[in-house]
């Protein structure tokens, strides 16, 4: 079946300039992750999505950082007024249930680059 | 989430076995070890997971020490297509869908 899938693949945009990020997980998959990976750097944790519940932003490192999830499917990060230092690759994920067990299972990413 | 601890980057010889261990000194009874890799321009991928007993599957094996505070990675025979950095994760049972990431293991693969 369909993997994870993110669009774009490349955004390059200019400083203070507002940006969305767009991720489809796999179907019927009720957890959903987004993740930032700076350049030779691990995977930094951002927000997390599960079912109907409140999502956990604990990972979302300023407020210009947001996160919507439609539908329990598509979700969309949202960052504002961006920054040099948002410049990273970001990763979504989708997993089929909550719990330590479950695998997740990555889309390509979007890689940001702010001039 | 406990945190873990790998080497920076580890070679191998291809069609050589690969061990690649991770230290998780700090490892509660409720966390499950995971093993993801990341092939260059790709997102990562699950490789293994296990609680306590070593575990296999097409991809690797994973053995993990009887205090469970360290694990290592087994690949039997590395391939050029094994090139990739290597996480180790740790994650609880019931809550741990963060998962935390660290600078992971880059193996190379030399012809």
């Amino acid at each position: 079946g369909a993997g994870v899938s993110q669009s774009p693949s490349n955004k390059v945009t200019e400083k203070g300039k507002d940006v969305e990020l767009r991720c489809d997980p796999i179907s019927g998959h009720t957890a959903l992750y987004w993740y930032r990976q700076s350049l030779g750097q691990g995977l930094e944790f951002l927000i997390y999505f599960q079912g109907n519940s409140a999502p956990d932003k604990s990972g979302l490192p300023s407020d210009r950082f947001s996160a919507e999830r439609t539908g329990g499917s598509v979700s969309t990060l949202t960052i504002q007024r961006t920054q040099q230092e948002d410049s990273a690759v970001y990763l979504c994920a989708s997993s089929r249930h909550r719990g330590g067990t479950d695998t997740q299972y990555f889309g390509p990413g979007t890689r940001l680059t702010v001039l | 989430d406990a945190k873990t601890t790998q080497p920076n980057s580890m070679e191998s010889n291809e069609e050589e076995p690969v061990h690649l261990p991770c230290n998780h000194s700090t490892i509660s009874g409720t966390d499950y070890i995971h093993w993801y890799r990341q092939l260059p321009s790709q997102g990562p991928e699950y490789v293994i997971h296990g609680l306590t007993s070593n575990v296999n599957n097409r991809m690797a094996s994973l053995a993990i020490a009887e205090d469970r505070k360290s694990s290592t990675l087994i690949l039997h025979r590395a391939t050029l297509r094994d090139a990739a950095v290597y996480y180790c994760i740790l994650s609880e049972i019931d809550t741990g869908n963060q998962f935390y990431f660290g600078t992971g293991t880059s193996l190379t693969v030399i012809p």
